[in-house]
């Protein structure tokens, strides 16, 4: 079955940097899209970017743009995720989810990962 | 971006029952060359990550019980829980994929059971 399996929990102090990764597995990875969605504690869901399988196509939301980087790596089919200049209000539960669309992106998110908590505190 | 405004904040609805849930959008999510209205819902139970229920606004994702139905077109769009059962407890939200890469979430609805 499909599956992303994300790595584990992060502690980072603010202006570091946090990197998180996303293995997927049980398709063919190099026919879907892969997007990065945050939520944080008690809130709603915020869309951050979406990755081409072959990382050669990002789209980052506004918010985000010059602070986050999205790349892919064919060879594991893992698909990554940097955060720059680290705030406390970055302190969210961070998921990949895979596009719903085969071949293009129909950006709806099926199936999720389990989640990655990463914590900025001094 | 397009703005998803749900409705109500919370919900309390009895066991067997029905649960409606509302989500607008600030303009129309409908597309014309297609006749598509691109809206999603979600459902995340506590400590879950989020799970597709349906897409194009009324398609049921494979799986997902007949129990759940998506209607609506344009602006305004309702997700249907019919036969409420304890295991639905959860937030649903709603999500817009018409304006695109710009993907925007509602601010979610809580499920309880009376």
């Amino acid at each position: 079955q499909v599956q992303l399996v994300q790595s584990g929990a992060e502690v980072r102090k603010p202006g570091a940097s946090v990197k998180v990764s996303c293995k997927a597995s049980g398709y063919t990875f190099s026919n879907y899209y892969l997007h990065w969605v945050r939520q944080a504690p008690g809130q709603g869901l915020e869309w951050m970017g979406i990755v081409s399988p072959s990382g050669a196509n990002t789209y980052y939301a506004q918010k985000f743009q010059g602070r986050v980087t999205m790349t892919s790596d064919t060879s594991t089919a893992t698909i990554y995720m940097e955060l720059s200049s680290l705030r406390s209000e970055d302190t969210a539960v961070y998921y990949c989810a895979r596009d719903g669309g085969r071949y293009q992106p129909h950006n709806w998110f099926d199936p999720w990962g389990q989640g990655t908590l990463v914590t900025v505190s001094s | 971006d397009i703005v998803m405004t749900q409705s109500p904040d919370s919900l309390i609805v009895s066991l067997g029952e029905r649960a409606t849930i509302n989500c607008k959008s600030s303009q129309s999510v409908l597309s014309s060359s297609n006749n598509k209205n691109y809206l999603a819902w979600y459902q995340q139970k506590p400590g879950q990550p989020p799970k597709l229920l349906i897409y194009w606004a009324s398609t049921r994702e494979s799986g997902v019980p007949d129990r759940f139905s998506g209607s609506g077109s344009g602006t305004d769009f309702t997700l249907t829980i019919n036969s409420l059962l304890a295991e639905d407890v959860a937030v649903y939200y709603c999500q817009q994929y018409y304006s695109t890469p710009s993907l925007t979430f509602g601010q979610g609805t809580k499920l309880e059971i009376k």
